[in-house]
């Protein structure tokens, strides 16, 4: 069974500042890893997703992830946040095989003050 | 190329009434998956259509059906609405069920009353 755990429900950083959101996975294969991004009102847009090229991930404005497999992590950051950040961020497993359900953490939703 | 369209945008029902909601999925995408999401919660998934066939549930009772056509447009009803089921449901289309193609669309926001 695949699951992800993201630690911190709400994270605050200034603007300007390191952003870094933390995920957690287990899965029993070979995973795929996701990070997606919620605006209010709105559906999922995809940040960056790992399917086991390289494990240094690079995705939309700005945001990048490290897959370590020693430490099951797939935390996303983005060197210095802007106001447009503001956004609830979910992590996302999925095994590499068969039919492929994707699991989602329980969000963490991020907070930019001016 | 089209993106996942999903209708209606929003919409109020009462406990026990039944509900259809529909998944026009991305050119190209011929599976489609729809999750729930509650608010404060991450999605979680119902089930997925391929060929228009079930291809796997997650933790839903019967209730909640879906139909996939042969556009690969899909269906999500779900009969007698209690008020957990308010939430935003989500659709996502892929190619062949490959989960890191995903494309969502921007959901339908039920509320039952």
């Amino acid at each position: 069974a695949q699951s992800v755990t993201q630690l911190g429900s709400h994270v605050s950083v200034s603007e300007g500042a390191l952003v870094l959101l933390r995920c957690n996975y287990s899965s029993s294969v070979p995973p795929y890893l996701f990070w997606y991004v919620q605006y209010p009102n709105q559906g999922l847009q995809l940040l960056l997703k790992y399917t086991s090229a390289a494990t240094l991930v690079k995705g939309i404005n700005g945001f990048e992830a490290e897959f370590k497999k020693s430490e099951t992590s797939f935390h996303l950051t983005k060197p210095s946040a802007h106001m447009s950040d503001a956004a609830e961020y979910f992590c996302a497993v999925s095994e590499s095989g068969g039919y492929q359900k994707v699991t989602f953490g329980t969000g963490t939703k991020l907070q930019v003050i001016p | 190329e089209t993106g996942v369209t999903q209708s209606p945008t929003h919409l109020i029902k009462t406990r026990g009434q039944q509900v259809t909601l529909r998944c026009s999925s991305q050119s190209g995408h011929n599976t489609v998956s729809w999750y729930q999401q509650a608010l404060g919660q991450g999605p979680q998934f119902i089930f997925q259509y391929y060929r228009e066939e079930e291809n796997g549930r997650g933790n839903f009772p019967p209730r909640f059906s879906g139909l996939q056509f042969p556009n690969y447009s899909s269906e999500l009803n779900v009969n007698a609405l209690e008020l957990d089921d308010s939430a935003l449901y989500l659709c996502a289309s892929s190619l062949e069920g490959q989960a890191h193609g995903y494309t969502f669309g921007s959901g339908t926001r039920l509320t039952v009353v």
